[in-house]
């Protein structure tokens, strides 16, 4: 199984671009790569997937280079709103999905 | 009303006692999962089911066990609470995407155990 690594925390500024990377070594040939958000007691919730390049959603972008042993979400503009816990999550086939220790963003005003 | 269910959202117990947690789902997804988080150390997967006839051990099992009752109802069961089982309990599901692969995950709200 990937096992991802990401820092454990991370600071910004409202109106900041935020970049968080993630590493997965051993990803496998049809492994994609996951993010997902955390905010206090609740479940996470998914923010974006890919398998390869830049896929890019209305909250994120996700930017896979093409040894897919790295991954980055990208958060532009961030606010308050978007601090919480972010985990880079490798899915394969085999469905034994296992979450890091995650990254606790904090943006201050 | 939640897609994913779970009760209770708290419980307080005594160590040895026997403790369920339930989820139940409204989304038609084939695979559940629990997990466990505590401060610091992310989540943790406890066991996951393909179906109603497929249990798997997680990273974590012990001390622990599952029982899928229905598509939609996947329960935890701690046979003897003991203190380091204090933690939030998550509960999710998914259903299946391209080539067998896992799809988004859908969380519950949580249950929060206390085991004194």
């Amino acid at each position: 199984l990937a096992k991802t690594t990401q820092p454990i925390s991370m600071d910004s500024y409202e109106g900041q671009e935020v970049n968080i990377t993630c590493s997965h070594n051993n990803i496998a040939t049809n492994d994609y790569i996951t993010w997902y958000q955390q905010f206090p007691s609740q479940g996470p919730r998914f923010i974006i997937q890919g398998y390869k390049t830049k896929v890019t959603n209305e909250v994120a972008s996700l930017f896979i280079p093409a040894d897919r042993k790295s991954s980055t979400l990208s958060l532009p503009r961030v606010s308050l709103s978007d601090t919480a816990v972010y985990y880079c999550l490798v899915v394969y086939q085999g469905g034994k999905l296992i979450f890091g220790q995650g990254t606790e963003l904090s943006v201050k005003p | 009303d939640a897609d994913v269910t779970q009760t209770p959202r708290n419980r307080i117990t005594k160590t040895g006692k026997r403790i369920m947690l339930e989820c139940s789902q409204t989304k038609g997804h084939d695979r559940m999962y629990w997990y466990r988080q505590d401060p610091g150390l992310g989540l943790r997967l406890i066991y996951y089911s393909f179906d109603v006839k497929d249990i798997n051990k997680g990273e974590i099992s012990d001390g622990y066990s599952v029982s899928r009752q229905a598509q939609a109802k996947f329960s935890l069961s701690l046979e003897s609470a003991i203190p380091n089982q204090t933690a939030l309990y998550f509960c999710a599901t998914s259903g299946e995407a391209s080539g067998g692969r896992t799809g988004e995950l859908f969380f519950g709200e949580g249950s929060r155990l206390t085991v004194l």
